[in-house]
Protein backbone atom coordinates (compact mmCIF):
# COMPACT_ATOMS: atom_id res chain seq x y z
CA UNK A 1 0.00 0.00 0.00
CA UNK A 2 1.01 3.74 0.01
CA UNK A 3 3.41 5.14 2.47
CA UNK A 4 4.13 8.29 3.73
CA UNK A 5 4.67 10.83 1.52
CA UNK A 6 6.10 14.26 1.66
CA UNK A 7 6.78 17.18 -0.89
CA UNK A 8 8.62 19.21 -1.64
CA UNK A 9 11.52 16.53 -1.61
CA UNK A 10 13.89 19.26 -2.19
CA UNK A 11 13.88 23.10 -0.83
CA UNK A 12 16.10 25.64 -1.08
CA UNK A 13 15.40 28.99 0.68
CA UNK A 14 17.09 32.20 1.16
CA UNK A 15 17.67 33.41 4.84
CA UNK A 16 14.69 35.31 5.95
CA UNK A 17 12.26 33.34 3.40
CA UNK A 18 9.44 31.23 4.74
CA UNK A 19 8.71 27.58 3.83
CA UNK A 20 5.69 24.99 4.04
CA UNK A 21 6.93 21.27 3.97
CA UNK A 22 4.02 18.85 3.66
CA UNK A 23 2.96 15.29 4.84
CA UNK A 24 0.31 12.61 3.99
CA UNK A 25 0.39 10.07 6.12
CA UNK A 26 -0.21 6.24 5.84
CA UNK A 27 -4.10 6.26 5.54
CA UNK A 28 -6.08 5.33 8.59
CA UNK A 29 -2.91 6.27 10.94
CA UNK A 30 -4.64 8.87 13.83
CA UNK A 31 -0.71 9.71 15.31
CA UNK A 32 2.02 11.76 13.14
CA UNK A 33 5.36 13.28 14.09
CA UNK A 34 8.08 15.32 12.87
CA UNK A 35 11.08 14.83 13.26
CA UNK A 36 14.60 17.10 12.05
CA UNK A 37 17.96 14.85 11.13
CA UNK A 38 20.78 16.87 10.71
CA UNK A 39 24.22 15.29 8.33
CA UNK A 40 25.34 12.23 10.09
CA UNK A 41 22.94 12.42 13.29
CA UNK A 42 20.06 10.68 13.94
CA UNK A 43 16.26 12.19 13.91
CA UNK A 44 15.52 14.58 16.60
CA UNK A 45 11.50 15.12 18.04
CA UNK A 46 9.72 18.03 17.26
CA UNK A 47 6.77 17.84 17.31
CA UNK A 48 3.53 14.75 17.25
CA UNK A 49 -0.22 14.87 16.46
CA UNK A 50 -3.07 12.49 17.42
CA UNK A 51 -6.16 13.35 14.74
CA UNK A 52 -6.12 17.30 14.76
CA UNK A 53 -4.76 17.62 17.94
CA UNK A 54 -1.21 18.88 18.82
CA UNK A 55 -0.47 17.08 21.82
CA UNK A 56 3.53 17.34 21.93
CA UNK A 57 5.37 20.16 20.74
CA UNK A 58 8.25 20.39 22.87
CA UNK A 59 11.12 19.49 20.17
CA UNK A 60 10.14 22.89 17.47
CA UNK A 61 13.35 24.70 18.41
CA UNK A 62 11.61 28.36 18.47
CA UNK A 63 8.71 29.79 18.08
CA UNK A 64 9.71 29.94 14.16
CA UNK A 65 8.35 27.15 13.60
CA UNK A 66 5.06 25.92 13.02
CA UNK A 67 2.81 22.72 12.50
CA UNK A 68 -0.76 22.06 12.05
CA UNK A 69 -3.14 19.13 10.88
CA UNK A 70 -6.08 21.15 10.93
CA UNK A 71 -8.46 17.85 9.38
CA UNK A 72 -6.65 15.33 11.19
CA UNK A 73 -4.85 13.43 7.98
CA UNK A 74 -2.06 15.86 6.14
CA UNK A 75 -0.01 18.04 8.17
CA UNK A 76 1.88 20.82 7.41
CA UNK A 77 5.40 22.09 8.94
CA UNK A 78 5.95 25.97 8.59
CA UNK A 79 9.41 27.60 9.29
CA UNK A 80 9.47 31.35 9.16
CA UNK A 81 12.07 33.82 8.70
CA UNK A 82 14.22 31.30 7.98
CA UNK A 83 18.16 30.78 9.24
CA UNK A 84 21.06 28.59 7.85
CA UNK A 85 20.98 26.51 11.42
CA UNK A 86 17.42 25.16 9.88
CA UNK A 87 19.49 23.52 7.05
CA UNK A 88 17.97 19.96 8.18
CA UNK A 89 16.00 16.78 6.58
CA UNK A 90 12.55 16.95 7.72
CA UNK A 91 11.12 13.72 8.04
CA UNK A 92 7.46 13.02 8.94
CA UNK A 93 5.90 9.73 10.17
CA UNK A 94 2.68 8.20 10.91
CA UNK A 95 1.69 5.51 13.53
CA UNK A 96 -1.44 2.91 13.64
CA UNK A 97 -3.81 3.01 16.50
CA UNK A 98 -4.28 -0.55 18.77
CA UNK A 99 -0.97 -0.28 20.85
CA UNK A 100 1.46 -0.73 17.95
CA UNK A 101 4.25 1.72 18.71
CA UNK A 102 6.23 1.82 15.67
CA UNK A 103 6.11 4.80 13.07
CA UNK A 104 6.70 4.31 9.82
CA UNK A 105 8.77 7.54 8.02
CA UNK A 106 8.25 9.29 4.62
CA UNK A 107 11.21 10.41 2.87
CA UNK A 108 11.93 13.12 4.07
CA UNK A 109 12.20 17.14 2.56
CA UNK A 110 15.97 18.06 2.36
CA UNK A 111 16.05 21.75 3.14
CA UNK A 112 18.53 24.05 1.96
CA UNK A 113 18.75 27.62 3.25
CA UNK A 114 21.53 30.07 1.82
CA UNK B 1 15.83 12.19 30.24
CA UNK B 2 15.85 9.36 27.99
CA UNK B 3 19.52 8.91 25.99
CA UNK B 4 20.51 6.59 23.28
CA UNK B 5 24.46 5.74 21.94
CA UNK B 6 25.45 3.31 19.04
CA UNK B 7 28.63 2.20 18.69
CA UNK B 8 30.63 1.23 16.58
CA UNK B 9 29.87 4.80 14.42
CA UNK B 10 31.13 3.66 11.28
CA UNK B 11 32.10 -0.35 10.16
CA UNK B 12 33.64 -1.70 7.60
CA UNK B 13 33.26 -5.79 6.70
CA UNK B 14 33.80 -7.77 3.73
CA UNK B 15 31.23 -9.53 2.11
CA UNK B 16 30.37 -12.81 4.22
CA UNK B 17 31.87 -11.45 7.34
CA UNK B 18 29.35 -11.18 10.14
CA UNK B 19 29.36 -8.45 13.26
CA UNK B 20 27.53 -7.05 15.62
CA UNK B 21 26.29 -3.62 15.95
CA UNK B 22 25.72 -2.09 19.62
CA UNK B 23 23.21 0.25 21.02
CA UNK B 24 23.29 1.26 24.95
CA UNK B 25 19.80 3.39 26.36
CA UNK B 26 19.26 4.69 29.11
CA UNK B 27 15.27 4.99 29.59
CA UNK B 28 12.89 5.37 32.39
CA UNK B 29 10.15 3.11 31.69
CA UNK B 30 10.98 1.31 28.09
CA UNK B 31 7.32 0.79 26.17
CA UNK B 32 9.91 -0.73 23.18
CA UNK B 33 13.41 -0.41 21.11
CA UNK B 34 13.24 0.14 17.60
CA UNK B 35 16.08 -0.69 14.53
CA UNK B 36 15.53 1.26 11.45
CA UNK B 37 17.86 0.89 8.15
CA UNK B 38 18.48 4.26 6.58
CA UNK B 39 19.34 4.49 2.87
CA UNK B 40 21.12 7.38 1.40
CA UNK B 41 18.32 10.03 0.49
CA UNK B 42 15.54 7.85 1.77
CA UNK B 43 13.57 8.17 5.06
CA UNK B 44 14.55 5.49 7.99
CA UNK B 45 12.74 1.74 7.37
CA UNK B 46 11.35 0.23 9.81
CA UNK B 47 13.34 -3.53 10.99
CA UNK B 48 11.84 -4.38 14.20
CA UNK B 49 10.49 -3.70 17.63
CA UNK B 50 11.43 -5.05 20.90
CA UNK B 51 9.76 -4.72 24.19
CA UNK B 52 11.40 -6.65 26.91
CA UNK B 53 14.52 -7.93 28.10
CA UNK B 54 15.67 -11.53 26.57
CA UNK B 55 13.66 -10.98 23.35
CA UNK B 56 14.66 -11.90 19.70
CA UNK B 57 13.48 -10.85 16.24
CA UNK B 58 14.95 -12.30 13.15
CA UNK B 59 14.68 -11.21 9.60
CA UNK B 60 16.61 -12.37 6.92
CA UNK B 61 20.43 -11.95 7.53
CA UNK B 62 19.53 -9.47 10.64
CA UNK B 63 18.99 -10.79 14.48
CA UNK B 64 18.03 -8.06 17.28
CA UNK B 65 18.62 -8.69 20.90
CA UNK B 66 18.14 -7.22 23.91
CA UNK B 67 19.02 -6.66 27.07
CA UNK B 68 17.86 -3.96 30.23
CA UNK B 69 20.73 -1.74 29.33
CA UNK B 70 21.29 -2.47 25.38
CA UNK B 71 20.32 -4.15 22.34
CA UNK B 72 22.48 -5.54 19.46
CA UNK B 73 21.76 -5.99 15.72
CA UNK B 74 23.74 -9.10 14.72
CA UNK B 75 24.41 -9.69 10.71
CA UNK B 76 24.99 -12.52 9.77
CA UNK B 77 27.19 -12.95 6.18
CA UNK B 78 26.06 -10.25 5.28
CA UNK B 79 25.64 -8.77 1.76
CA UNK B 80 26.85 -5.64 -0.13
CA UNK B 81 23.03 -4.66 -0.40
CA UNK B 82 22.91 -4.72 3.40
CA UNK B 83 25.20 -1.16 3.12
CA UNK B 84 23.26 1.24 4.91
CA UNK B 85 22.73 3.51 8.21
CA UNK B 86 21.34 1.34 10.81
CA UNK B 87 19.53 3.32 13.46
CA UNK B 88 18.60 2.62 17.42
CA UNK B 89 15.47 4.49 18.85
CA UNK B 90 13.74 4.03 22.10
CA UNK B 91 10.02 5.18 23.18
CA UNK B 92 10.02 5.88 27.14
CA UNK B 93 7.07 5.30 29.60
CA UNK B 94 4.35 8.02 29.06
CA UNK B 95 6.07 9.63 25.57
CA UNK B 96 4.80 9.17 22.33
CA UNK B 97 8.29 10.50 20.57
CA UNK B 98 10.62 8.26 19.32
CA UNK B 99 14.44 9.06 21.00
CA UNK B 100 16.95 8.24 18.57
CA UNK B 101 21.16 7.69 18.32
CA UNK B 102 23.09 8.39 15.94
CA UNK B 103 23.37 5.37 13.87
CA UNK B 104 26.09 3.56 12.77
CA UNK B 105 27.19 3.30 9.31
CA UNK B 106 27.51 -0.31 7.73
CA UNK B 107 29.66 -0.85 4.47
CA UNK B 108 30.01 -4.65 2.83
CA UNK B 109 32.61 -4.81 0.50
CA UNK B 110 32.55 -7.67 -1.82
Amino acid sequence: GAGVSQSPRYKVAKRGQDVALRCDPISGHVSLFWYQQALGQGPEFLTYFQNEAQLDKSGLPSDRFFAERPEGSVSTLKIQRTQQEDSAVYLCASRRTGGALEQYFGPGTRLTVT
Amino acid sequence: EDQVTQSPEALRLQEGESSSLNCSYTVSGLRGLFWYRQDPGKGPEFLFTLYSAGEEKEKERLKATLTKKESFLHITAPKPEDSATYLCAVAGQGAQKLVFGQGTRLTINP
